[in-house]
C-alpha cells in the first residue's frame, strides 16, 4: 500500500531560476490537490485536478506558477522566476471522487536564495 | 470563503493526561472537518474526521466532537503519550455540495507530551 510521494523532497535554488516539483497520489485517487505551507503555518490550497482537468486554482497561484496533470496520474508544479517568498513547503494531497478523506505526501522544502 | 480559528497555539501536558484542541469555523455550510497531525519533517497525517450528521466519533485514544449550532469542533486526547506530540491541524472545507475540496486549515497546534 503505497502513499502519496513527492520528488525531490528538498529543493534549494537561487532567486530567479525555475523549478518543478512531481507527486504521484495514490494509485487511482483521481483528484490530485497541491497546498503550501509556510512555517508554523497550516496548509493554504493552491490547486486541484480531478483527473486531467485542473478545476479550481487559487489566487495564491500567480501566473509563475502552473501545474499540470497530462494524464490524469502524476503532478507537475513549476515555479518560474522564483522569488524569496516562494520559499515553503509544497504538499501534495490525493482522493477519491466522492469522499471526503484527504492523504497528503510528505512534501518538498523549497528555498530560494 | 471557509475561516478556521484554533486554539492554543501551543499546549504542554504531562504524559497520561488529556489534551483538548479546539477549532471554530465560519461557513455554516461546511460539512466535513477532518484533524490531521504532522511531525517534524514530514506531510500532515489523516487521524480522524467527523461529518455533520454526528456529534461526536471517538478512535481508540482519540475523539472529535462537533457543534454545528455553535460552529465548533473539538479534538480530544487521552492517555497521552510522548508519541503524541506533534503540530495538529483542524480543517474545514469550502462550500461545495459533495465531497469536499479545497480545505482551510487551521493555523495548528503544537502539543508537547512531557514524560
Amino acid at each position: 500500500d503505497t502513499g502519496v510521494s513527492q520528488d525531490p523532497r528538498h529543493k534549494i535554488t537561487k532567486r530567479g531560476q525555475n523549478v518543478t516539483f512531481r507527486c504521484d497520489p495514490i494509485s487511482e485517487h483521481n483528484r490530485l490537490y497541491w497546498y503550501r505551507q509556510t512555517l508554523g503555518q497550516g496548509p493554504e490550497f493552491l490547486t486541484y485536478f480531478q483527473n486531467e482537468a485542473q478545476l479550481e486554482k487559487s489566487r495564491l497561484l500567480s501566473d509563475r506558477f502552473s501545474a499540470e496533470r497530462p494524464k490524469g496520474s502524476f503532478s507537475t508544479l513549476e515555479i518560474q522566476r522564483t522569488e524569496q517568498g516562494d520559499s515553503a513547503m509544497y504538499l501534495c494531497a490525493s482522493s477519491l471522487v466522492g469522499l471526503y478523506e484527504q492523504y497528503f505526501g510528505p512534501g518538498t522544502r523549497l528555498t530560494v536564495t | 470563503g471557509e475561516n478556521v480559528e484554533q486554539h492554543p497555539s501551543t499546549l504542554s501536558v504531562q504524559e497520561g493526561d488529556s489534551a483538548v484542541i479546539k477549532c471554530t469555523y465560519s461557513d455554516s455550510a461546511s460539512n466535513y472537518f477532518p484533524w490531521y497531525k504532522q511531525e517534524l519533517g514530514k506531510g500532515p497525517q489523516l487521524i480522524i474526521d467527523i461529518r455533520s450528521n454526528v456529534g461526536e466519533k471517538k478512535d481508540q485514544r482519540i475523539a472529535v466532537t462537533l457543534n454545528k449550532t455553535a460552529k465548533h469542533f473539538s479534538l480530544h486526547i487521552t492517555e497521552t503519550q510522548p508519541e503524541d506530540s506533534a503540530v495538529y491541524f483542524c480543517a474545514a472545507p469550502g462550500a461545495v455540495s459533495g465531497s469536499a475540496r479545497q480545505l482551510t486549515f487551521g493555523s495548528g497546534t503544537q502539543l508537547t507530551v512531557l514524560p
